[in-house]
């Protein structure tokens, strides 16, 4: 297996436009985690999905943030406006339950 | 207060000496728990698990405290590749991350 995928690896965009991240999870894994990450406040949980549902959506910081898992393979994240505050690094990281998390690369996004 | 607490650091030790991290936890009903390293502009990394019996890997021991709520790992011998950020997990039905302690080695 490839390990979890996250696209794109970087984002550059500027204030107020759409941003769509994306993640691949590990085949067989049923949990996925959305996190970001900076240097002020580490990394925070966004939202976490149990078999394609959203289970807890309580570290979405605001409704400019909505996540949706369609299927066993494939999440996104978007941000819709984006601002310069949103920058950071995205993560995404899937797991059996219980058992070790893997992260993908993660997406650093640049707002201007 | 937060949910996995950690003294962010950092930690400078020479190489060679033994270092220890501490995190505590809120939620009595935590499942399992686990120890993650980072290096700078990577992704997080299982480091270890950690059992309520205590468990070795290595130069690496992570004890398990439940009553206390309190989790720790020693390095032992450091190495000036042990330099990273250590991550304290715990999962409480969703993993929550402590906010990670600096270590750095010196020559």
């Amino acid at each position: 297996d490839a390990g979890v995928i996250q696209s794109p690896r970087h984002e550059v965009t500027e204030m107020g436009q759409e941003v769509t991240l994306r993640c691949k999870p590990i085949s067989g894994h049923d949990y996925l985690f959305w996190y970001r990450q900076t240097m002020m406040r580490g990394l925070e949980l966004l939202i976490y999905f149990n078999n394609n549902v959203p289970i807890d959506d309580s570290g979405m910081p605001e409704d400019r943030f909505s996540a949706k898992m369609p299927n066993a393979s494939f999440s996104t994240l978007k941000i819709q406006p984006s601002e310069p505050r949103d920058s950071a690094v995205y993560f995404c990281a899937s797991t059996q339950v219980a058992s070790e998390a893997f992260f993908g690369q993660g997406t650093r996004l640049t707002v201007v | 207060r937060k949910e996995v607490e950690q003294d962010p650091g950092p930690f400078n030790v020479p190489e060679g000496a033994t270092v220890a991290f501490n995190c505590t936890y809120s939620n009595s009903a935590s499942q399992s728990f686990f120890w993650y390293r980072q290096d700078c502009r990577k992704e997080p990394k299982l480091l270890m698990s950690v059992y309520s019996s205590g468990n070795e890997d290595g130069r690496f021991t992570a004890q398990l405290n439940r009553a206390s709520q309190y989790i720790s790992l020693l390095i032992r011998d450091s190495k000036l590749s042990d330099s990273a950020t250590y991550l304290c997990v715990v999962n409480t039905g969703k993993l929550i991350f402590g906010q990670g302690t600096t270590l750095q080695v010196k020559p």
